[in-house]
């Protein structure tokens, strides 16, 4: 199976610019997640998506925003970028099921806001 | 807010040694998984254990839970220079939500 996918890898944009960003998931898993990753904040996350409804959603501005498509692909667009949106942007798949909630992560991709 | 926290925030070992590396959160959790992530890449999954497990292996990986103490440890044994990357322990509190905390990582260097 092919794993979790996210384009693009790397991005470079000015304050003030939105971006949205991609992932497809694990084939079969219908539960897609989203983390932002900076040095001083690690690991953290953003929002939650299943069945194209957002279901879980973490402590980011409104500038953060997400969908989910009925093929489960998702996408999260950061509108009104401030030089600290600047991170690694990963997205995590898999299986709706609290007892199997294993996450596998995609490559990310790299925002750089200057 | 991080509720894992991992202990130590650097190892440095040399190849054929083991690691051990510790893991405290804060609430009670329904999963507790180990992560790796090779500089600035994404995370691989490496074990998931269940809150009401006490004991996992995979491979070269040895992974503990004590509920009680609210602490999970992750052996690697017989290191290699390959397994040189930051591991994060993540936890969930189960049900529909499926948002996973992290800790802060610890950073294992092997050294050849």
């Amino acid at each position: 199976k092919a794993g979790v996918t996210q384009t693009p890898r790397y991005l470079i944009k000015t304050r003030g610019q939105q971006v949205t960003l991609s992932c497809s998931p694990i084939s079969g898993h219908r539960s897609v997640s989203w983390y932002q990753q900076t040095p001083g904040q690690g690991l953290q996350f953003l929002f939650e998506y299943f069945s194209e409804t957002q279901r879980n959603k973490g402590n980011f501005p409104g500038r953060f925003s997400g969908r989910q498509f009925s093929n489960s692909r998702s996408e999260m667009n950061v509108s009104t970028l401030e030089l600290g949106d600047s991170a690694l942007y990963l997205c995590a798949s898999s299986l709706d099921s609290p007892q199997r909630n294993e996450q596998f992560f995609g490559p990310g991709t790299r925002l750089t806001v200057l | 807010s991080q509720q894992g926290e991992e202990d130590p925030q650097a190892l440095s070992i040399q190849e054929g040694e083991n690691a051990t590396m510790n893991c405290s959160y804060k609430t009670s959790i329904n999963n507790l998984q180990w992560y790796r992530q090779n500089s600035g890449r994404g995370l691989v999954h490496l074990i998931l254990i269940r809150s009401n497990e006490r004991e996992k292996h995979s491979g070269r990986l040895r992974v503990t839970l004590d509920t009680s103490k609210k602490s999970s440890s992750l052996l690697i044994t017989a290191s290699r220079a390959a397994d040189t990357a930051s591991y994060f322990c993540a936890t969930d509190r189960g049900g529909s939500n499926y948002k996973l905390t992290f800790g802060k990582g610890t950073l294992l260097t092997v050294n050849p």
